[in-house]
């Protein structure tokens, strides 16, 4: 059974600091994985897919790695600011036939002005 | 992309009642799912909704409690039934273009059961 973890639970760092954000899963037999974002009470929004034939994807500052092997992904967010503070989730697609995601546990992320 | 609507956004329910929560896409889309978020925890699939049948649940959910329609390619509801407080959670739709697309989430309906 696929087990996502992240860790930290939750990170507080200063504006303007480069920070990165962990994902493993125990499976590295994996379809694609999916960096949200989830703000309080409210749903998530994609940040970004890695198929699991890529290394890595970016969006403006942010940048997503994969290494399948080691089970691992990370997401890189350079130059903080204060409107990236939210719970930041993984979530991994086990293989094609397999149309479900299993989730991580979630890094809460506080930007400090 | 594709944009998810969901409505309610928020809801307080009595124990006993039912509520039905609606997922409108915009642009039709191959899979449609539904999730539940319980305080503090991370996301878990309830079902996938089928389009012209009948949803495939997850263990520990059942059709009784939980059902879900999906008339058509942009369209699903989800009723929790006879709900209870242990049902005051967050519920998700999620969809998904394509078999290799991004997984896309609507703003979620937050259920508070008295």
């Amino acid at each position: 059974k696929q087990e996502v973890t992240q860790i930290p639970a939750a990170l507080s760092v200063p504006e303007g600091e480069n920070l990165v954000l962990n994902c493993s899963f125990t499976d590295s037999a994996i379809y694609n994985l999916q960096w949200f974002r989830q703000d309080p009470g409210k749903g998530l929004t994609s940040l970004l897919l890695i198929q699991s034939s890529q290394r890595e994807q970016t969006s403006g500052r942010l940048n997503a790695s994969l290494d399948k092997s080691s089970g691992r992904s990370t997401l890189y967010i350079a130059a903080s600011q204060p409107g990236d503070s939210a719970t930041y989730l993984c979530a991994v697609r086990p293989n094609f036939g397999n149309e479900k995601l299993t989730f991580g546990t979630g890094t809460r992320l506080t930007i400090i002005p | 992309s594709a944009v998810i609507s969901q409505k309610p956004s928020r809801d307080i329910c009595q124990r006993g009642t039912s509520l039905t929560i609606q997922c409108q896409v915009d642009s039709q889309v191959t899979m449609m799912f539904w999730y539940r978020q319980q305080p503090g925890q991370s996301l878990t699939l309830i079902a996938t909704a089928n389009q012209g049948s009948e949803a495939t649940y997850e263990s520990g959910f059942v059709i009784d409690k939980f059902p879900i329609s999906r008339p058509n390619l942009t369209f699903s509801t989800l009723t929790v039934s006879n709900m209870s407080p242990e049902d005051s959670s967050i519920y998700l739709c999620s969809a998904r273009q394509g078999t290799a697309g991004q997984s896309f989430f609507g703003q979620g309906t937050r259920l508070t059961v008295v």
